[in-house]
């Protein structure tokens, strides 16, 4: 079974703070995703990276940058914590960066709290 | 760029009765559909999802989803609901081509009561 692992399942962080939200995925995916969730929002994609060292905007990049140096590894990096950021975290992984889409594997995701 | 719309943030139901989740869809370009499931406390697990071929897809547990493309949906059905199916559905689409990611819908609480 492929398995996304979330370094934290809850986080309080302070504001100003910088924070990393680690990602790891154990199945040679070549696509990772980070996911913002809230009440009546639903998911929303901050970025992706299709490979080692890529990385493609989302629709709510703001406040947030990413990183992989590895292909197993993607962290999401809040580089100066706000309130509004408050929120569910979720890491994602799938097979290919282009071509059929099959499916999406989820991690349990962060539960991030900025006081 | 596509678009998900779930008419109903929430749907409440008794046990073993039938149930539909709505969904529609916007894109320019041809797409893949997803229904995802999360139950409390947890992340996302794939329930069922349309590529190609036979439009009516089902699940394990009982769900199907039927994608009409004339009137861009990919409605949820099961025609009778357990209490253990309490969760949030969502919907999601997938262009073909491109880069591949997923956009979600809003999601649907379903609240199964006996």
């Amino acid at each position: 079974d492929v398995k996304v692992t979330q370094s934290s399942r809850y986080l309080v962080k302070r504001t100003g703070e910088k924070v990393f939200l680690e990602c790891v995925q154990d199945m040679d995916h070549e696509n990772m995703f980070w996911y913002r969730q809230d009440p009546g929002l639903g998911l929303r994609l901050i970025y992706f990276s299709y490979d080692v060292k890529m990385k493609e905007k989302g629709d709510i990049p703001e406040g947030y940058s990413v990183s992989r140096e590895k292909k197993e590894r993607f962290s999401l990096i809040l580089e100066s914590a706000s309130t509004n950021q408050t929120s569910m975290y979720l890491c994602a992984s799938s097979l290919y960066s282009r071509g059929p889409f099959t499916e999406a594997f989820f991690g349990q995701g962060t539960r991030l709290t900025v006081v | 760029a596509q678009s998900v719309t779930q008419l109903d943030s929430q749907v409440p139901v008794f046990e073993e009765a039938p149930v539909e989740l709505r969904c529609n869809y916007s894109s320019s370009v041809s797409v893949y559909l997803f229904w995802y499931v999360q139950y409390p406390n947890q992340g996302l697990q794939l329930l069922l999802k349309y590529l190609s071929g036979s439009t009516l897809v089902e699940s394990i547990n009982g769900f199907e989803a039927e994608f009409n493309k004339s009137q861009t949906s990919f409605h949820l059905r099961k025609p009778s609901v357990h209490i253990s199916d309490t969760a949030e559905y969502f919907c999601a689409v997938s262009d073909i081509g491109g880069y591949s990611t997923l956009t979600f819908g809003k999601g649907t609480m379903l609240l199964v009561s006996p």
